[in-house]
């Protein structure tokens, strides 16, 4: 059965560096999602990308955070300087179209971000 | 603001039993209702969704919607301790999904 898979799988980072985290969607999927779960809350949006650009942005995307789709398999979410806020699991989803037959958004492993 | 409510739990519930999950949300535009399972460390998993008024039933769950009192339930008949998880009711808000905090769901053997 086709899933959405994520590198890594945990990811310790120092404040203030770089991360990048990756996301393969379910191949034949045209509309990707990222959302993170901080420990203990809810899962909240963050963004959903079509068509090679942004369709939709929380107010927790901020200029800090980007989305790419550099090829035709992987999307990545990067966080330019990365905050102790930012730790939380992150989850990658896609979803085949936005109709009723094919919204349904299935979810990826998800990667743990962990800032020191 | 729109938002999905759940009862955080736990619901505790013996083996064998229904258990009744429940959701309310705010936004009467909303279409799309899914029910996934997440246990503790892992991604949300899709269970089931409904888009229409009334009940759909899939193996032992069976979801309700009445979209004009904006609430969304999930049944489990008998419950398994495998069925022990937390149960997120997510709402459609535009190519996006808007999450209930989950209601935490213990089946005691």
């Amino acid at each position: 059965e086709p899933e959405v898979t994520q590198t890594p799988s945990h990811q310790v980072t120092q404040m203030g560096q770089e991360v990048i985290l990756r996301c393969v969607p379910i191949s034949n999927h045209l509309y990707f999602y990222w959302y993170r779960q901080i420990l203990g809350q809810k899962v909240e949006f963050l963004v959903s990308f079509y068509n090679n650009e942004i369709s939709e942005k929380s107010e927790i995307f901020d200029d800090q955070f980007s989305v790419e789709r550099p090829d035709g398999s992987n999307f990545t979410l990067k966080i330019r300087s990365t905050k102790l806020e930012d730790s939380a699991m992150y989850f990658c989803a896609s979803t085949a179209g936005w109709s009723r037959s094919t919204d349904t958004q299935y979810f990826g492993p998800g990667t743990r971000l962990t800032v020191l | 603001q729109k938002e999905v409510e759940q009862n955080s739990g736990p619901l505790s519930v013996p083996e064998g039993a229904i258990a009744s999950l429940n959701c309310t949300y705010s936004d009467r535009g909303s279409q799309s209702f899914f029910w996934y399972r997440q246990y503790s460390g892992k991604s949300p998993e899709l269970i089931m969704f409904i888009y229409s008024n009334g009940d759909k039933e899939d193996g032992r769950f069976t979801a309700q919607l009445n979209k004009a009192s904006q609430y969304v339930s999930l049944l489990i008949r008998d419950s398994q301790p495998s069925d022990s998880a937390t149960y997120l009711c997510a709402v459609d808000a535009g190519n996006m999904l808007t999450f209930g905090g989950g209601t935490r769901l213990m089946v005691k053997p």
